[in-house]
This record gives structure tokens, C-alpha cells and sequence, in this order.
């Protein structure tokens, strides 16, 4: 495997149910990021992890979860979700996320296709 | 107020022909990083080119190229040749020195390119 893969690529699941997204990079990269695509709107920064470490959540309601249990794995856990969560989720690694890195350039998985029934 | 614009939902351009995608900025920092994404239906965002504001000549990566306006905070993609594979979505996105891994996109265009 190369670059970044994502699992499931498309999940269907009702309000009630619990499921995870799960994030895997294979650049030796040291940040992880998911982000939520809604259509017609601009990609939305959920959460960023550093070297393992949470360092950006971005208002994101406690219904999502994030997990990254070492520098190359991520996981988005889910559970009661509403409707409007219905989106494609990309995840995406960088080298380092060093604030002062302007140009560490981010590589993206291939997304979750999620519908909350 | 939004940090990237991208003026133009919906593009087409005949095969081999270059085509001009627009993106402005909007930033009060001194260093920062524009990146131009390609997203096709199967939904990966791709990563096709980079220019720091410092960088002095526009960036060039094959048959993409970036016309990088500096004074009129304007980085605009130019694909030369279009090809069919190249219709899709089309992100412009910056990353500011002052705010971490925060990464800013536009809403994008939508490239589709006519035999």
C-alpha cells in the first residue's frame, strides 16, 4: 500500500448506530488531519493530530470522535449521528506539522462516503 | 470574510487547449503557501502544485502552472493541453505561517473538458 488509504470508502448508518472511519499513511509523514466535505461548501479542517498529539479541533460537535494511536493510523469514531453529517470525509498526512512550515504540503485518502440515514 | 476565492463554479475547455482557473487570496501575513488540488469523482484529492510566497518565479509542475500575482494576491492554475482525464474539481487552498496546520480551500471549479 501507498500514500494514504482510507476504510470503508462508503458507509451507510442509521442515528443510533456507532461505527469508525479508519485512516492509514505510508509516507512516514508525522500530522494527521480529517476533514469533512460537504457539497458546495469549502473543505472543512475537523481535527489535526501531531506527532499523536490532538493540537486543532475545530468546533467539532462530541458526536465524532477522533483516535490516533501512533503517526500512522487515525480514526474518526462515530456515534448518534444527525442527517446533516452526511458527507465525504478525507483524511490527510504531512512531513511535520510545524507551525511555521508554509509549504508542508498535504497528501489525502481516497475519502468515506458517509450517509446518515 | 473568506480566505480563498474561487470565482468560478463551472469550467469547459476543449481538448488541448490551455485553460486558465482562477483563485484570490486573502491574508495579512508575509509567508504563506498556495496549493492547487485536483479531486476527481472517484473523490481523492490530488495534490499538483505549491508556491511560497517568497518564491520569485511561478511554479511549474508538467502541464500545470501557477500564475502567482503577489500584489494582486491572485494564484491562478494553468493547465496547458488539456486532456479528458483532466476534468474535475479543482481546489485552491493556503496555509499561513501564523496559524499552524490550518489549511484554507476555496469552494472549488468544476473542469470539464470537451473532445
Amino acid at each position: 500500500e501507498t500514500g494514504v488509504t482510507q476504510t470503508p470508502r462508503h458507509l451507510v448508518m442509521g442515528m443510533t448506530n456507532k461505527k469508525s472511519l479508519k485512516c492509514e499513511q505510508h509516507l512516514g509523514h508525522n500530522a494527521m488531519y480529517w476533514y469533512k466535505q460537504s457539497a458546495k461548501k469549502p473543505l472543512e479542517l475537523m481535527f489535526v493530530y501531531n506527532f499523536k498529539e490532538q493540537t486543532e479541533n475545530n468546533s467539532v460537535p462530541s458526536r465524532f470522535s477522533p483516535e490516533c494511536p501512533n503517526s500512522s493510523h487515525l480514526f474518526l469514531h462515530l456515534h448518534t449521528l444527525q442527517p446533516e453529517d452526511s458527507a465525504l470525509y478525507l483524511c490527510a498526512s504531512s512531513q511535520e506539522g510545524a507551525g511555521d512550515d508554509w509549504g508542508d504540503t498535504q497528501y489525502f485518502g481516497p475519502g468515506t462516503r458517509l450517509t446518515v440515514l | 470574510a473568506q480566505k480563498i476565492t474561487q470565482t468560478q463554479p463551472g469550467m469547459f475547455v476543449q481538448e488541448k487547449e490551455a485553460v486558465t482557473l482562477d483563485c484570490t487570496y486573502d491574508t495579512s501575513d508575509q509567508s504563506y503557501g498556495l496549493f492547487w488540488y485536483k479531486q476527481p469523482s472517484s473523490g481523492e484529492m490530488i495534490f499538483l502544485i505549491y508556491q511560497g510566497s517568497y518564491d520569485e518565479q511561478n511554479a511549474t509542475e508538467g502541464r500545470y502552472s501557477l500564475n502567482f500575482q503577489k500584489a494582486r494576491k491572485s494564484a491562478n492554475l494553468v493547465i496547458s493541453a488539456s486532456q479528458l482525464g483532466d476534468s474535475a474539481m479543482y481546489f485552491c487552498a493556503m496555509r499561513e505561517v501564523n496559524t499552524g496546520n490550518q489549511f484554507y480551500f476555496g469552494t472549488g471549479t468544476s473542469l470539464t473538458v470537451i473532445p
